[in-house]
């Protein structure tokens, strides 16, 4: 899998939006951009994905570069409860293992 | 629909002792993988598991790591003659499908101590 790069932190202030880069120069063609979050002492937990074109959901958006080669997912109003670490992924198509290797993610701090 | 269920939550072994790590995935779900976060260090994935077959174990340890999702119950996870290193937090997740497009439900995790 294509290797993400990610700030190790960010800082945000409650109520503000938040906008968490990743770096995936070397992504190909049949990789899917996926953001997966880990709250402290919690399992990771599913935030967005996508392909080419740019995802809304109840959570997120993604905006994904047109060359690819980096993305951003925002957070349009971060609370409190957002304080997690954010791990950038790429899966290929071609992974029929559908394992997810997680890099060091982002550290996302939300101040009161 | 109840989410991904592990247990124990929390699980304390003297080395040497086997460990035996639970966990239930999601109705419908019948793709597991398991993942394990040492402290202090990033979430590294261990295998994959469908009903009755390992697809990928290219992450798990040589010697004492097994694991298996039978036709019926819940996947397991173990580690026999457990040593201080395993001491960390294993994850279960479950998917609806596979492919690079479906997302993975995680457990709550189990985290092991080795007194």
């Amino acid at each position: 899998d294509a290797k993400t790069t990610q700030p190790n932190s960010m800082e945000s202030n409650e109520e503000e939006p938040v906008h968490l880069p990743c770096n995936h120069s070397t992504i190909s063609g049949t990789d899917y951009i996926h953001w997966y979050r880990q709250l402290p002492s919690q399992g990771p937990e599913y935030v967005i994905h996508g392909l080419t074109s740019n995802v809304n959901n109840r959570m997120a958006s993604l905006a994904i570069a047109e060359d690819r080669k980096s993305s951003t997912l925002i957070l349009h109003r971060a609370t409190l409860r957002d304080a997690a670490v954010y791990y950038c992924i790429l899966r290929d198509l071609g992974n029929q293992g559908g394992k997810l290797i997680f890099g060091q993610g982002t550290e996302l701090s939300v101040k009161p | 629909n109840a989410g991904v269920m592990q247990n124990p939550r929390h699980l304390v072994r003297r080395r040497g002792q086997e460990a035996r790590l639970r966990c239930s995935p999601m109705k419908g779900h019948s793709h597991v993988y398991w993942y394990r976060q040492l402290p202090e260090e990033g979430l590294k994935f261990m295998v994959y598991l469908q009903k009755e077959n390992i697809i990928d174990e290219s992450g798990m340890p040589k010697e004492r790591f097994s694991a298996e999702f039978p036709k019926e119950g819940p996947s397991i996870l173990r580690i026999q003659q457990v040593v201080r290193g395993d001491s960390a937090a294993y994850f279960c997740a479950s998917s609806p499908l596979v492919g690079a497009g479906g997302e993975q439900y995680f457990g709550p995790g189990t985290r092991l101590t080795v007194t």
